[in-house]
């Protein structure tokens, strides 16, 4: 399985201040027409996830332009560049290019 | 819009079987993409474990040792999740997901399953 390692495991963060998270996955998420299938979810406190990045970088239909994801084959970066107090919850970052699905352990941010 | 809406038992006795639907609203099974569902055990992280397309046709993930099937009943709009021999480490909210071009983009609320006699 592809195993995708998260950090910081933690991140307390002072309001109207960035935030960044990394991914790196054991193996390359490229697949061969060229797309990388690396994608950010959040999940605040008693919600089901939600999609905010796919494909490394493309923001998903109404999520706020703050959130950005980088990065390139293995390694990925998503990062919010003013934290606000809605961003707490928990992030993963996931891959959907080799079966299983898997997903990172996940971020859990919160305010200082 | 579309939604997703899982529902079935929230408990289930040891060895016995989790049978969980989601029904589709404002959209149809019948689309050309993946249905899945995704389980998250009480304060841990996300697991995937398997999905359906409309023909029938599924992935599974293999921790799952052949315990699962995944279904779709294009009839009444929806898809079903079936885990058998379950133990208490299947206790978990389980959530059904659509995977469109964009990846994850559509899940439901979640439904509790506790494994416990």
């Amino acid at each position: 399985d592809v195993v995708l390692t998260q950090t910081p495991l933690s991140s307390p963060v002072t309001l109207g201040q960035p935030a960044s998270i990394t991914c790196r996955s054991s193996q390359s998420l490229v697949y061969n027409d060229g797309n990388t299938y690396l994608s950010w979810l959040q999940q605040r406190p008693g919600q089901p996830p939600r999609l905010l990045i796919y494909r490394i970088f493309k923001r998903f239909s109404g999520v706020p332009d703050r959130f950005s994801g980088s990065g390139a084959g293995t390694e990925f970066t998503l990062k919010i560049s003013r934290v606000e107090a809605e961003d707490v919850g928990v992030y993963y970052c996931m891959q959907t290019l080799h079966f299983p699905y898997t997903f990172g352990q996940g971020t859990k941010l919160e305010i200082k | 819009q579309m939604k997703l809406q899982e529902s079935g038992p929230g408990q289930v006795k040891p060895s016995g079987t989790l049978s969980l639907t989601c029904t589709v609203s404002g959209g149809s099974v019948s689309s050309s993409n993946w249905w899945s569902w995704v389980r998250q055990p009480p304060g841990k992280g996300l697991e995937w474990i398997g999905e359906v397309y409309h023909s029938g046709d599924t992935n599974y993930n293999p921790s799952l040792k052949g315990r699962v099937t995944i279904s779709v009943d294009k009839s009444m709009n929806q898809f079903s999740l079936k885990l058998n021999s379950v133990t208490a480490a299947d206790t978990a909210i389980y959530y059904c997901a659509y995977s469109g071009v964009d990846g994850f983009d559509i899940w439901g609320q979640g439904t509790i399953v506790i494994v416990s006699s």
